[in-house]
């Protein structure tokens, strides 16, 4: 199993839409949760911290299941500029310090 | 404050040259990871380094790749002769402290002919 999983789409979803995105991962002892997202051939850009209380930051919601371990992205009100690549990363576990990367959901958003 | 730099943005090098990638942290940042990507596929870990240690190269291959961090300047990914299938992106990102955010550089771009 992977340490880190997600869908890999491609997610095809008109402007405005709700769109969500899920990714399992499989060591209990991961201690630190993100979202980056990567434009086309550019590096990873750090979108938002995934805390267990969950959280927000204006049209993205983060979530974290610690018991089923799964972590959650919900964008609302899709923009054409959220068309990108999301990555779940997790980090910790067997390797303290290391963050490890899914192989990313990639989204395009068209009008 | 300048973020994560990396060098060369794109390398050419022919089969059985070595390659060195570079880079330099954001300021005040002594944790380094070096990640590679090979086209229309995901970031593998290669190797995380704290200044002057290997905390963890499980990600880099046996042979070939070595990584350093030195006391005194950048970090330093180095590719001994290398072959077609080493030609990827390889990303160089930093952080001030273990399991937080990563900041990354623009990325090397290694095409080996």
């Amino acid at each position: 199993r992977k340490e880190v999983e997600q869908d890999p789409g491609p997610f095809n979803v008109p402007e405005g839409a709700t769109v969500a995105f899920n990714c399992t991962y499989s060591n209990s002892a991961s201690q630190s949760f993100f979202w980056y997202r990567q434009d086309c051939r550019k590096e990873p850009k750090l979108l938002m911290s995934v805390y267990s209380s969950g959280n927000e930051d204006g049209r993205f919601t983060a979530q974290l299941n610690r018991a089923s371990q799964y972590i959650s992205l919900l964008i609302r009100d899709s923009k054409l500029s959220d068309s990108a690549t999301y990555l779940c990363v997790v980090s910790g576990g067997t390797s303290y310090g290391k963050l490890t990367f899914g192989q990313g959901t990639i989204l395009t958003v068209h009008p | 404050n300048a973020g994560v730099m990396q060098n060369p943005r794109h390398l050419v090098r022919r089969r059985g040259q070595e390659a060195r990638l570079r880079c330099s942290p954001m300021k005040g940042h002594s944790h380094v990871y070096w990640y590679r990507q090979l086209p229309e596929e995901g970031l593998k870990f290669m190797v995380y380094l704290q200044k002057e240690n290997i905390i963890d190269e499980s990600g880099m291959p046996k042979e070939r790749f070595s990584a350093e961090f030195p006391k005194e300047g950048p970090s330093i990914l180095r590719i001994q002769q290398v072959v077609r299938g080493d030609s990827a992106a390889y990303f160089c990102a930093s952080s001030d402290r273990p399991n937080s955010p990563l900041h990354f550089g623009n990325g090397t771009r290694l095409t080996v002919t």
